[in-house]
């Protein structure tokens, strides 16, 4: 089944404690992303990666960190997070940057930072 | 600023009856697609319509583009209470290196 993994699900952290959130995808898709989803601010984009080695910041990367060594593989790092980084967050990948395709979403992370 | 605004944030409406959300962006686009989001969960694609198609079905959904007014309309016909989610626009402008623009959302709640 054609699917994006995310982990965990739920993560309660206190500030200034460094987290991963994992983002594996099986079908073999170029393009990853992680969003962030706010009430009232729709989702905003975090980072997204072209490809394996490739990625770049999308409109809220401060306090974050991404890396793309494998081509299924994006996790999502927070090096030191914020109550402001309290959030829903979203990986997704696609077949192409192009946006000619679907994207395909995980369940989301909700994270709380206290 | 996102480019996709969704009209209106909120649509209440009875089983059966139609439900039509707008979409509104700001540059010129390739492609538009529409999502559905289950409270919490993650996004569904429902549609992509491209940039030189004015419509297009897919069950019981109905997607409209004017790019020369820059909107959309999704319309959900013979509603069901299942269809009660928030629907997203996502534009994708086709330049720089990102892939999709979301907006903010119309919940939509259908009662049974």
């Amino acid at each position: 089944e054609a699917q994006v993994t995310q982990n965990p699900r739920y993560l309660i952290t206190v500030t200034g404690k460094k987290l991963t959130v994992t983002c594996s995808q099986n079908m073999n898709h170029e393009y990853m992303s992680w969003y962030r989803q706010d009430p009232g601010l729709g989702l905003r984009q975090i980072y997204y990666s072209m490809n394996v080695e490739v990625t770049d910041k999308g409109d809220v990367p401060e306090g974050y960190k991404v890396s793309r060594k494998e081509k299924r593989n994006f996790p999502l790092i927070l090096e030191s997070p914020s109550p402001n980084q309290t959030s829903l967050y979203f990986c997704a990948s696609s077949l192409s940057r192009t946006g000619q395709t679907e994207a395909f979403f995980g369940q989301g992370t909700r994270l709380t930072v206290v | 600023s996102q480019q996709g605004e969704e009209d209106p944030q909120a649509l209440s409406i009875q089983e059966g009856e139609n439900a039509t959300m707008n979409c509104s962006y700001k540059t010129s686009i390739n492609n538009l697609q529409w999502y559905r989001q289950n409270s919490g969960r993650g996004l569904v694609h429902l549609i992509l319509i491209r940039s030189n198609e004015r419509e297009k079905h897919s069950g019981r959904l109905r997607v409209t583009l004017d790019t020369s007014k820059k909107s959309s309309s999704l319309l959900i016909t013979a509603s069901r209470a299942a269809d009660t989610a928030s629907y997203f626009c996502a534009t994708d402008a086709g330049t720089g290196r990102r892939a999709l623009t979301f907006g903010s959302g119309t919940r939509l709640q259908v009662q049974p």
